[in-house]
């Protein structure tokens, strides 16, 4: 019975890369949410989605960042161009999409740009 | 104002203490309430779900939603070493919408 599976775990990139960060959902939720914590912040919201369309990016930042969820696959948050203030906690949550909001989430992806 | 505010801390109690932790919130839209523990370096775990107000309680945790007041509250009897995490309260508006966090406190539970 799988959780939420993020990989990788640590993903290092120079400044200017691409970075791209996988989430598999656990079984049967369709509904994927990415959150950002840096350093001595909380979780952020960044986006929601289910299966081929994003629902609510309003905390998604303009540019650089674009996130999808395939009918087949895992969810995929991607940032091109990375910068320093990138590197952080890229967290992915779960969830059935029933009327309880509950989100269970994966172990997370670091980032480190260089 | 955030929408969401959580004492800062951090916190050392000794082992066997009840430990009381809060946040209020400023958007009357929030209907949907947690608790997330989240351990070093590792995933939110979530520990309590309450909806609209009222008290839940299971084993050694007690979460409390004041609405009116935009107060929640989470309470852990005989507190042991291995609760020694981040606590953080998440709350939103929608069953299928974006949590909102605290910023999250570091607690220290001492043998």
């Amino acid at each position: 019975n799988a959780g939420v599976m993020q990989n990788p775990r640590h993903l290092v990139r120079r400044r200017g890369q691409e970075a791209r960060l996988r989430c598999s959902p656990m079984k049967g939720h369709s509904h994927v949410y990415w959150y950002r914590q840096l350093p001595e912040e909380g979780l952020k919201f960044m986006v929601y989605l289910q299966k081929e369309n994003i629902i609510d990016e309003s905390g998604m930042p303009k540019e650089r960042f674009s996130a999808e969820f395939p009918k087949e696959g895992p969810s995929i948050l991607r940032i091109q161009q990375v910068v320093r203030g990138d590197s952080a906690a890229y967290f992915c949550a779960s969830s059935p999409g029933v009327a309880k909001n509950i989100q269970y989430f994966g172990a997370g992806t670091r980032l480190s740009v260089l | 104002q955030k929408e969401v505010e959580q004492d800062p801390g951090p916190l050392s109690v000794p082992e066997g203490a009840i430990v009381s932790l809060n946040c209020t919130y400023s958007n009357s839209a929030f209907q949907y309430f947690m608790w997330y523990r989240q351990y070093s370096r590792k995933g939110p775990e979530l520990l309590m779900y309450t909806y609209s107000s009222g008290n839940k309680e299971d084993g050694r945790f007690t979460a409390q939603v004041d609405k009116s007041s935009k107060y929640i509250s989470l309470f852990i009897r005989d507190s042991q070493p291995s609760d020694s995490a981040t606590y953080l309260c998440a709350m939103s508006a929608g069953a299928n919408s974006k949590l909102t966090f605290g910023k999250g406190i570091t607690l220290s539970v001492r043998p």
